[in-house]
């Protein structure tokens, strides 16, 4: 089945840096790339995901990017500000039914 | 619209006991999840459901039951609770090719 490592499981930047979060993926049958963050006490909710159709997406400040030839997928979050600050999740899913979660990454954004 | 909607929000098991977390969305999404969610670790499949009276076991089913009759409810039943058990349980909807989205989970503890 479909394995998803995810890397770095913490990340501390300074406020008005970037931060990059990696995730491979196993199964070269997926095709759907989701990206999740979690706050403290709450669900996880989409912030921006791609397809396999498309290399890379960007919705303001946050930007995904797509090698399906390395089975590698990253998350930019460029001009962090505390806000950031979450637990985010790398996910694969094929054309099936399953979501399949990274470990997550703590990422600290320090004023 | 509430969207998805988990009760209890915290429970304490005595090892051995029973309970049923409850799991309703009013977004009429056909595909219905629950994971679970350990300590630094990410969310893992428990058991899915693509329509009423079809439910799949995802990675960890061992422990756990659950039961589709309606679109919108999803129970998880735990049968002779043990500590292993012991993690915060998300469920989530979406329609097919859709995004998931989380309920506020249910932190579970088994003593």
């Amino acid at each position: 089945g479909e394995n998803v490592e995810q890397h770095p499981s913490t990340l501390s930047v300074q406020e008005g840096d970037s931060a990059v979060i990696k995730c491979t993926y196993s199964d070269s049958a997926s095709n759907y790339f989701p990206w999740y963050k979690q706050e403290l006490g709450k669900g996880p909710q989409l912030i921006i995901d791609i397809r396999s159709n498309v290399g890379e997406k960007k919705d303001q400040r946050i930007a995904v990017t797509l090698n399906k030839t390395a089975k590698h997928f990253s998350l930019h979050i460029t001009e962090t500000q505390p806000e950031d600050s979450a637990v985010y999740f790398c996910a694969a899913r094929t054309g099936g039914f399953k979501t399949i979660f990274g470990a997550g990454t703590r990422l600290f954004v320090k004023a | 619209n509430a969207g998805v909607t988990q009760t209890p929000k915290f429970r304490i098991l005595k090892i051995g006991q029973s309970m049923t977390l409850q799991c309703a969305q009013d977004m009429n999404h056909n595909y219905m999840y629950w994971y679970r969610q350990d300590p630094g670790m990410g969310l893992k499949l428990i058991y899915y459901s693509v329509g009423a009276g079809i439910t799949d076991k995802g990675e960890v089913p061992n422990g756990y039951n659950v039961s589709r009759s309606t679109t919108e409810d999803f129970p998880l039943r735990l049968e002779l609770a043990a500590p292993s058990q012991t993690s915060v349980y998300f469920c989530a909807s979406r329609v097919p090719d859709g995004e998931l989205f989380f309920g506020e989970g249910s932190r579970l503890t088994v003593l």
